[in-house]
C-alpha cells in the first residue's frame, strides 16, 4: 500500500537555525505533495503544495520544499526558523486519481528562543 | 460559514454509548472528508463525500462507524458502541472540487472525543 513517511518526529531548533523536515512516499506514479502545518491550538493549514511544473516550491513564511522525483522525496525547509515556526508540520500525499490524502505521522517542531 | 465547523468540539462519552459528530462544509464546497488524528498517529483517512455521495468509504474501522451528508452539505459522523480506543480528535475538510485536484483541502478545528 501507498505509503508517507515522516522520519523526524520531534526537532527541536534554536531561532535562527535552518530547518530541514524529510518526507518520503512509495508510489511510482503521478502524485501531488503537500506539507501542512498545526499551530497550537489551530486548526491544520496548508503551507505549499506540488502539483507539477518547478520543483522547487514556495510557501507562505518563508518555507519552501523540493520535490525530488528519484528519491521520492518532498523535503520542507526554511533558512532561519523563528520563534513563531513551533508546531505540528505534516506532509501529505495525493496519489494517482485518488480522491483522498495520505499523511504522514507528522513532525513536531519546537524552536526556542 | 468563514471555515469548515465541527461540533461538538469535545464530547466524553462513556464507553458503549453511540456520538454522533458534525462537520459543517464551507458553502458551495462539494467535496467533504472526515480524518481521524491519533497522538503519534497521523491523520487517518476515514471517508470521502462528493455531494451526497460517498465514492470512498475505505478508511472507516469498522461497521460502528458510519457518516452521512445530506443536501451536499452538513455531514454526520456516527460511531456506535464507543470503544476506548475511538479516542481521537476527528477532523472535518472541504474542498471546492472534484477530489483534490489542484485545490487545497479546508479543516476545521476538528472534534476531540474521549471514550471513559
Amino acid at each position: 500500500a501507498q505509503s508517507v513517511s515522516q522520519h523526524n518526529h520531534h526537532v527541536i531548533l534554536s531561532e535562527a537555525a535552518s530547518l530541514e523536515l524529510g518526507c518520503n512516499y512509495s508510489y511510482g506514479g503521478t502524485v501531488n505533495l503537500f506539507w501542512y502545518v498545526q499551530y497550537p491550538g489551530q486548526h491544520l493549514q496548508l503551507l505549499l503544495k506540488y502539483f507539477s511544473g518547478d520543483p522547487l516550491v514556495k510557501g507562505i513564511k518563508g518555507f519552501e520544499a523540493e520535490f525530488i522525483k528519484s528519491k521520492f522525496s518532498f523535503n520542507l525547509r526554511k533558512p532561519s526558523v523563528q520563534w513563531s515556526d513551533t508546531a505540528e508540520y505534516f506532509c501529505a500525499v495525493k496519489i494517482g486519481t485518488a480522491s483522498k490524502l495520505t499523511f504522514g505521522t507528522g513532525t513536531r517542531l519546537q524552536v526556542t528562543l | 460559514g468563514a471555515g469548515v465547523s465541527q461540533s461538538p468540539s469535545n464530547k466524553v462519552t462513556e464507553k458503549g454509548k453511540d456520538v454522533e459528530l458534525r462537520c459543517d462544509p464551507i458553502s458551495g464546497h462539494t467535496a467533504l472528508y472526515w480524518y481521524r488524528q491519533s497522538l503519534g498517529q497521523g491523520l487517518e483517512f476515514l471517508i470521502y463525500f462528493q455531494g451526497n455521495s460517498a465514492p470512498d468509504k475505505s478508511g472507516l474501522p469498522s461497521d460502528r462507524f458510519s457518516a452521512e451528508r445530506t443536501g451536499g452539505s452538513v455531514s454526520t459522523l456516527t460511531i456506535q458502541r464507543t470503544q476506548q480506543e475511538d479516542s481521537a480528535v476527528y477532523l472535518c475538510a472541504s474542498s471546492p472540487y472534484r477530489g483534490w485536484a489542484n485545490t487545497e483541502a479546508f479543516f476545521g478545528q476538528g472534534t476531540r472525543l474521549t471514550v471513559v
